[in-house]
């Protein structure tokens, strides 16, 4: 069955980076992009940005500009988010999506809550 | 750019039909046919359960249903049952070419 698998937990201190990982199984993976979208504790969720398996574009939500890099490994079928600078309200649980249509993300991966505390 | 606007909670009793709306602008909701709605339990994944304002993914029970109206999307579940108590957010697309989530609306099935 299609599935996206994410890496475990993460606990960083401000100022550090973090970079989470979406394995993809089930489908052909250079034919659909992933997106990523995160939710703050008690929050809604915000989407971060996209990026096409096929060819490595993406598409940045502004207010991550420059914090954020979106990257594929065709080869592992493997998205990865690479979030830097982190702050206290980057403390989130963050999922990858595929984008299996013009803005509709199906399946989810089961989230990777990342911790930002000194 | 601020969420869609969704109610923040809303509950109905088992049998019951509920209504979810979700409301943006014509550069959003009113702009693009590319309304989703997502069904989220506690400490869980977000599930599609509506793509293309009105269609339902395979496996999601036809007690499910979008509709839009102007600039105001809606989700309604007919027939409600325990299990559908969850937390359901829209998205739409937008006119920067990106999604844009509602803030998220409590279902409680009493």
């Amino acid at each position: 069955q299609v599935q996206l698998v994410q890496s475990g937990a993460e606990v960083k201190k401000p100022g550090a980076s973090v970079k989470v990982s979406c394995k993809a199984s089930g489908y052909t993976f250079i034919s659909y992009g992933i997106s990523w979208v995160r939710q703050a504790p008690g929050q809604g969720l915000e989407w971060m940005g996209w990026i096409s398996a096929y060819n490595g574009n993406t598409n940045y939500a502004q207010k991550l500009q420059g914090r954020v890099t979106m990257t594929t490994d065709t080869s592992t079928s493997t998205a990865y988010m690479e979030l830097r600078s982190l702050r206290s309200d980057d403390t989130a649980v963050y999922y990858c999506a595929r984008e299996y249509g013009v803005n509709w993300f199906d399946p989810w991966g089961q989230g990777t809550p990342v911790t930002v505390s000194s | 750019q601020s969420a869609l606007t969704q109610p923040a909670s809303v509950s109905g009793s088992p049998g019951q039909s509920i209504t979810i709306s979700c409301t943006g602008s014509s550069s959003d909701v009113g702009g693009y046919k590319y309304v989703s709605w997502y069904q989220q339990h506690p400490g869980k994944a977000p599930k599609l359960m509506i793509y293309d304002v009105n269609n339902r993914p395979s496996g999601v029970p036809d007690r499910f249903s979008g509709s839009k109206s102007g600039n105001t999307a809606s989700l309604t579940i007919s027939g409600l049952q325990a299990e559908d108590e969850a937390d359901y957010y829209c998205s739409s697309y937008t006119s920067s070419s990106t999604p844009l989530f509602g803030g998220g609306t409590k279902l409680t099935v009493l």
